[in-house]
Formats: structure tokens, C-alpha cells, sequence
């Protein structure tokens, strides 16, 4: 099993600034078979980026994402106040697996 | 516009069983594989099954394997997850989402999941 680790577990920002959210995996992910989503407090999972880097249909682009092998980033370029949720990074190259969200919080 | 509904989420006592379904809409049905994901109480995501197209291709995470069964009707455009033996690490919401693409397992719609409460 492919374990991801996000980081940091906490960010505290300013609507208007960026936003930088780590995922480590523990092996190779497959083809950079890498998702991000998001979700908000009582609502379901959002998908945001996929293929590390291809933005969902719908997702402003603010949101993008990069990385490759075991270690991949999704930026939010300038937060919005709708952008302060909980995110994961999950891969899909061998059975799925989530990392453990990474919420972003206004400070 | 495609929508997912799961029903059948219920408080049920440890060695229990229920059967989770998920209605879908503005698609169709058939093309797409789907997915269970849940998320215990204040925790994060864990993929639960998936089930081809066709339904002839059914896969389970190590946790739920033996005790789950997935299945679809794709003329009722239905698909359910059948839960026997439940211990209380089940309890969580689950999720029905439809698989992204055949073969790629990111997850582009999910509906809004079921509480399911495994408690004596």
C-alpha cells in the first residue's frame, strides 16, 4: 500500500495569499496517478486536479497542481474566502489510497 | 447534470449487516465504473470498493475484504454495497462516486454519503 503524507498538517493564511500544500507518497505513484480535492465542513469530497497536474472541469484555475514520482504540490494561487477547506492528495496507481488532509484556515 | 444519492445508512449493532444504495442520474450508468469511499467521524478518506462498467470487475480494500460485496443494476441505474459482519471501525459516512475514467481511479462526482452507525 502507497502511503501519502500531507503537509503540513495545518496552514494558516490571508484571503489573497498562496497557498503551497505538500503530498509525499512512500513509493513511486504509477504514471503520477495523483488527485487532489477538497472538502468543506458537511459536504462531500470536490475533485480539484488529477494526473497531478490537469485541472477538474469547473476548478478556477487558480488551483493547480505539479510534482511527479513521490512528491507533488497543489497551489491555490490567491485564496479566496470559498478556498478555506480541508484538502487530500490520493493516488490512483495501485489501490486507492487518500493522505490525511491538510486544512487551510484563515488566520 | 450528474447527481449521486446513497440511501440505507442506519445505527445497526456490531456483527450486523445492511445494504447501502446509490441512485444516479444524468449519465449513463452503465459507462462509468464506481466507487464506496467513507470517512469515519472527524477523519479522512478511505477508498472502500469499486466496480467496473458491467459490473463484472469488483475490487476491496484489505479492511472490508470478505465482509463487502458491491454490485450495480445498471437498469435501475443503482449501485449498492452490501455490508455484513460490521464492527465498529465501519462507522463512517459512505460515499458513492463515479470513477473519473476506465482504468483511473480519481473519483469526479460523489454524492452526499449515508451515516452508517455500528453501536451496541
Amino acid at each position: 500500500e502507497i502511503v501519502l503524507t500531507q503537509s503540513p498538517g495545518t496552514l494558516s493564511l490571508s484571503p489573497g495569499e498562496r497557498a503551497t500544500l505538500s503530498c509525499r507518497a512512500s513509493q513511486t505513484v504509477i504514471s503520477n496517478y495523483l488527485a487532489w480535492y477538497q472538502q468543506k465542513p458537511g459536504q462531500s469530497p470536490r475533485l480539484l486536479i488529477y494526473g497531478a497536474s490537469s485541472g477538474a472541469a469547473g476548478i478556477p484555475d487558480r488551483f493547480s497542481g505539479s510534482g511527479s514520482g513521490t512528491e507533488f504540490t497543489l497551489t491555490i494561487s490567491r485564496l479566496e474566502p470559498e478556498d478555506f477547506a480541508v484538502y487530500y492528495c490520493q493516488q490512483y496507481g495501485t489501490s486507492p489510497t487518500f493522505g490525511q488532509g491538510t486544512k487551510v484556515e484563515i488566520k | 447534470e450528474v447527481q449521486l444519492l446513497e440511501s440505507g445508512g442506519v445505527l445497526v449493532q456490531p456483527g450486523g449487516s445492511l445494504r447501502l444504495s446509490c441512485a444516479a442520474s444524468g449519465l449513463t450508468f452503465g459507462n462509468y465504473g464506481m466507487c464506496w469511499v467513507r470517512q469515519a467521524p472527524g477523519r479522512g478518506l478511505e477508498w472502500v470498493s469499486s466496480i467496473s462498467g458491467g459490473g463484472e470487475l469488483t475490487y476491496y480494500a484489505d479492511s472490508v475484504k470478505g465482509r463487502v460485496t458491491v454490485s450495480r443494476d445498471n437498469s435501475r441505474n443503482t449501485l449498492y454495497l452490501q455490508m455484513n459482519s460490521l464492527r465498529a471501525e465501519d462507522t463512517a459516512v459512505y460515499y458513492c462516486a463515479k470513477i473519473g475514467v476506465t482504468g483511473k481511479w480519481f473519483f469526479d462526482y460523489w454524492g452526499r454519503g449515508t451515516l452508517v452507525t455500528v453501536s451496541s
